[in-house]
């Protein structure tokens, strides 16, 4: 089975705190994305990336960054947290062809006070 | 990114097959039909994807009009434990677009 793992199931963090979510999956996939679940917007595309050291912007970038190192790990960075990035956080990984599947992490829980 | 459209919500009975339908009208040629649950405060499970034909394993059957332009998800005997949000996203690449999906409760 397809196993993406998410460091931190729940984080309590203070306004202006760096915050680091990790992300590894066991599947020698190419891609991996980070979103943000919210009430009522649904799943937004953060960040994305396609290969080691490679990234590209999603939908809603702003506030963040992100870095891959190693094929199987991916992490997203707040730089400076903010309350309105409140949020639960998804990591995902996919192979890199057509027709391919996106596996989801189980989500991280954000509270940013 | 096709838009789909889903019914906000629907119940069946336990042991029941529950079928879930989703329009895609503006779906191009190149793009499937890819289903997803999310059991609450849970990351979405994938369920099923297909291209033009129908579909089937362990989980669940993907039933595509010869248009393309409808599927339905098909849970043969919906039980408890498949309570949850199902997500139908139309997809020719790595961004998926999620919708507000239906919220399916299955009736003991």
């Amino acid at each position: 089975d397809v196993k993406v793992t998410q460091s931190s199931r729940y984080l309590v963090k203070r306004t202006g705190e760096k915050v680091f979510l990790e992300c590894v999956q066991d599947m020698d996939h190419e891609n991996m994305f980070w979103y943000r679940q919210d009430p009522g917007l649904g799943l937004r595309l953060i960040y994305f990336s396609y290969d080691v050291k490679m990234k590209e912007k999603g939908d809603i970038p702003e506030g963040y960054s992100v870095s891959r190192e190693k094929k199987e790990r991916f992490s997203l960075i707040l730089e400076s947290a903010s309350t309105n990035q409140t949020s639960m956080y998804l990591c995902a990984s996919s192979f890199d062809d057509s027709g391919n599947t996106i596996y989801f992490g189980e989500g991280s829980w954000l509270t940013v006070v | 990114d096709a838009k789909t459209t889903q019914p906000p919500s629907m119940d069946c009975a336990e042991g029941r097959a529950a079928n879930l339908p989703c329009n895609h009208s503006t779906i191009s040629g190149n793009e499937y039909v890819y289903w997803y649950r999310q059991i609450h405060s849970q990351g979405p499970q994938y369920i099923i994807h297909g291209l033009k034909n129908n579909e089937t394993n362990e989980m669940a059957s993907l039933i595509i009009t010869e248009d393309r332009k409808s599927s339905t998800l098909i849970l043969p005997h919906a039980t408890l434990r498949d309570t949850a949000v199902y997500y139908c996203i139309v997809s020719g690449t790595y961004k998926y677009i999620f919708g507000t999906g239906t919220r399916l409760k299955v009736l003991a």
